[in-house]
């Protein structure tokens, strides 16, 4: 069974700040992996999808790499801002022969940037 | 171009009832998915719907069901509903399974 870990839970960050948060699944065999970005008591937002074939995906000030083989992605968010304040979600996609597994998320790590 | 559009955003019921939740996908989406999303904790996946058709399903009790229509919008069934049932309801769509998912601002069930 595939799971999804992020670290850290929570993180605070004077703005400006370039920070890094983790991702970790235990079944290397995805399709893809997706991070988003979830406001309180909104749906979530895709921030960028990284297909398995890939190595990162960069979109404005956000850098999001994935190794495949050891399980891990990384989101870098650079000169962070107070809209940056945020839960981050990281989630992986998996296609068995059975049918589609959908997207297995992880808890989220919860960004709050201080002005 | 509107994006995933789910109705109601609010609903509150009493143990036992039943719920109808609602989802359009964005324009030219044949893929529809729903997640149930209880407070501090990730969305877990209940279902995928394409082309009209199951595509996978999720660890839910069978108690859940859904269905797509030929316009591709879709509903989430939930019967005798349970106080654990309380939770943030959101769809996604996507083009193809390896595509990006767009989710909607979900629908909060309330369960009394």
């Amino acid at each position: 069974k595939q799971e999804v870990t992020q670290i850290p839970a929570a993180l605070s960050v004077p703005e400006g700040e370039n920070l890094v948060l983790n991702c970790s699944f235990t079944d290397s065999a995805i399709y893809n992996l997706q991070w988003f970005r979830q406001d309180p008591g909104k749906g979530l937002t895709s921030l960028l999808l990284i297909q398995s074939s890939q190595r990162e995906q960069t979109s404005g000030r956000l850098n999001a790499s994935l190794d495949k083989s050891s399980g891990r992605s990384t989101l870098y968010i650079a000169a962070s801002q107070p809209g940056d304040s945020a839960t981050y979600l990281c989630a992986v996609y998996k296609y068995s022969g059975g049918g589609a597994d959908g997207l297995t998320f992880g808890k989220g790590t919860h960004l709050i940037i201080q002005p | 171009d509107a994006g995933v559009t789910q109705s109601p955003t609010h609903l509150i019921k009493t143990r036992g009832q039943h719920v109808t939740l609602r989802c359009s996908p964005i324009s030219g989406h044949k893929s529809v998915s729903w997640y149930q999303q209880v407070l501090g904790q990730g969305p877990q996946f209940i279902f995928q719907y394409y082309e009209k058709e199951e595509r996978g399903r999720g660890n839910f009790p069978d108690r859940f069901s859904a269905r797509q229509f030929p316009n591709y919008s879709s509903e989430l069934n939930v019967n005798a509903l349970l106080l654990g049932d309380s939770a943030l309801y959101l769809c996604a769509s996507s083009s193809l399974s390896n595509q990006p998912q767009h989710f909607g601002d979900g629908t909060r069930l309330s369960i009394l």
